[in-house]
């Protein structure tokens, strides 16, 4: 099976401007979650969707949001770029039971300037 | 709260055996532990999950005691391919099903 794949993998943006990040999770997977990895914060949890609904969310402002498709591929837009958003955006996806056993993909690093 | 604690670094040596300890305080009756090795520009890699006592795969333990409020990540044998941070995850479902990772402990395999 193909694993995680997300889009694009580096992302310069100024500040001001909003991105959208694209995720595709493993075939048959219906969960996917999306999580913000920085030196100082390390791995902190966005947000998970799951057939199509916010299933669960961590605590980021609302210019974060995200939104998942039929075919269970989700994106993640943060409006209104700040120079703190810099960091690594990853997703991961599993089945959606409560075990959560997630699969990653590789990151979009996103640079704000 | 949710929280997860991991030690910061460790130091090993090839054909040791390493033990990463995660403490969970606040984990409810149904939360599973996770745990995640990371090399650099690369995302988290399962490792093993586990829900009590003892689970064992292909290339780690996982030990969780009765009272769960830790969990024990245990690598037979570390190569130097094993230098990496290795991460725990919990979903705690009383906090709304946060995901929460600890810090990472940061491993790292000498000759």
């Amino acid at each position: 099976k193909a694993g995680v794949t997300q889009t694009p993998r580096y992302l310069i943006k100024t500040r001001g401007q909003q991105v959208t990040l694209s995720c595709s999770p493993i075939s048959g997977h219906r969960s996917v979650s999306w999580y913000q990895q920085t030196p100082g914060q390390g791995l902190q949890f966005l947000f998970e969707y799951f057939s199509e609904t916010q299933r669960n969310k961590g605590n980021f402002p609302g210019r974060f949001s995200g939104r998942q498709f039929s075919n269970s591929r989700s994106e993640m837009n943060v409006s209104t770029l700040e120079l703190g958003d810099s960091a690594l955006y990853l997703c991961a996806s599993s089945l959606g039971g409560t075990s959560y056993e997630q699969y990653f993909g590789p990151g979009t690093r996103l640079t704000v300037t | 709260l949710a929280k997860t604690t991991q030690p910061i670094s460790m130091d090993s040596y090839e054909g040791q055996e390493v033990n990463i300890t995660c403490s969970h305080n606040n984990i409810a009756t149904n939360d599973y532990i996770t745990w995640y090795q990371q090399f650099p520009s690369q995302g988290p890699r399962f490792i093993i999950q586990g829900y009590k006592t003892k689970v064992t795969n292909e290339v780690a333990s996982l030990f969780i005691p009765a009272d769960r409020k830790s969990s024990t990540l245990s690598l037979p044998r570390v190569s130097l391919s094993d230098t990496a941070v290795y991460y725990c995850l919990v979903a705690f479902n009383n906090a709304g099903n946060m995901l929460t990772f600890g810090g990472g402990t940061r491993l790292m395999v000498k000759p």
